[in-house]
């Protein structure tokens, strides 16, 4: 089945740690794959995507994403978390549409 | 330039009733889609809109249904409403290339008590 997933449904980091998130993906080829943000009470930013080329792909706000094909990962990553982080990290890819993860919930300690 | 606005941004209604939701995509944008966000499912996709045509379809009821005018606002419409239906929609445009970057609306919050 075609599917998303995030393993981490809350992660908590210090203010200036280094952050990483996971997610693996199903799919029947390599699909368009994207991170999206969501701050409490609004909509989705698109943080990065991944279509082709360079696996390693730069996304607004710091952060950076790598594409395993072998391992069907597309985990995000940042190397110093700020307080304005916090928010809810999804995974995402697209095949016919959308389809995400469940979220992975990011608390930053001050 | 202006973003996905959606409207209203909170809704209450009852079991039964039925509802519609709007959306206005960024100026250009032909492809408008609807997800809806609950904490048990998360985002899931119910539809997708392009040139006033239904291009995709997710895996929700007969009861929600969409169209898009000829100047790229959609209406999601949900009948006879029920408890579960409660949850935030989002919706979100594209210029209609499925490689292109996808803008989200706020969402509507919809209560159904």
């Amino acid at each position: 089945a075609q599917s998303v997933t995030q393993p981490d449904i809350h992660i908590t980091v210090s203010e200036g740690a280094s952050l990483e998130l996971r997610c693996n993906y199903s799919y029947g080829a390599t699909p368009y794959l994207f991170w999206y943000v969501q701050s409490p009470g609004q909509g989705l930013q698109l943080l990065l995507k991944y279509f082709s080329g360079d696996t390693l792909v730069q996304g607004i706000k710091g952060f950076e994403a790598e594409f395993k094909r072998s391992q069907s990962s597309f985990n995000l990553r940042k190397p110093s978390v700020h307080w304005s982080d916090a928010a809810e990290y999804f995974c995402g890819y697209y095949g016919q549409n959308f389809v995400f993860g469940p979220g992975t919930r990011l608390s930053v300690l001050p | 330039k202006a973003g996905v606005t959606q409207t209203p941004r909170y809704l209450i209604k009852t079991r039964g009733q039925q509802v519609t939701l709007s959306c206005s995509p960024i100026s250009g944008h032909r492809s408008v889609s609807w997800y809806q966000q609950t904490p048990g499912q998360g985002l899931q996709f119910l539809f997708e809109y392009f040139s006033e045509t239904q291009r995709n379809k997710g895996n929700f009821p007969g009861r929600f249904s969409g169209r898009q005018f000829s100047n790229s606002r959609s209406e999601m419409n949900v009948s006879t409403l029920e408890l579960g239906d409660s949850a935030l929609y989002l919706c979100a445009s594209n210029l209609g290339g499925y490689e292109t970057e996808a803008f989200f609306g706020q969402g509507t919050r919809l209560t159904v008590v």
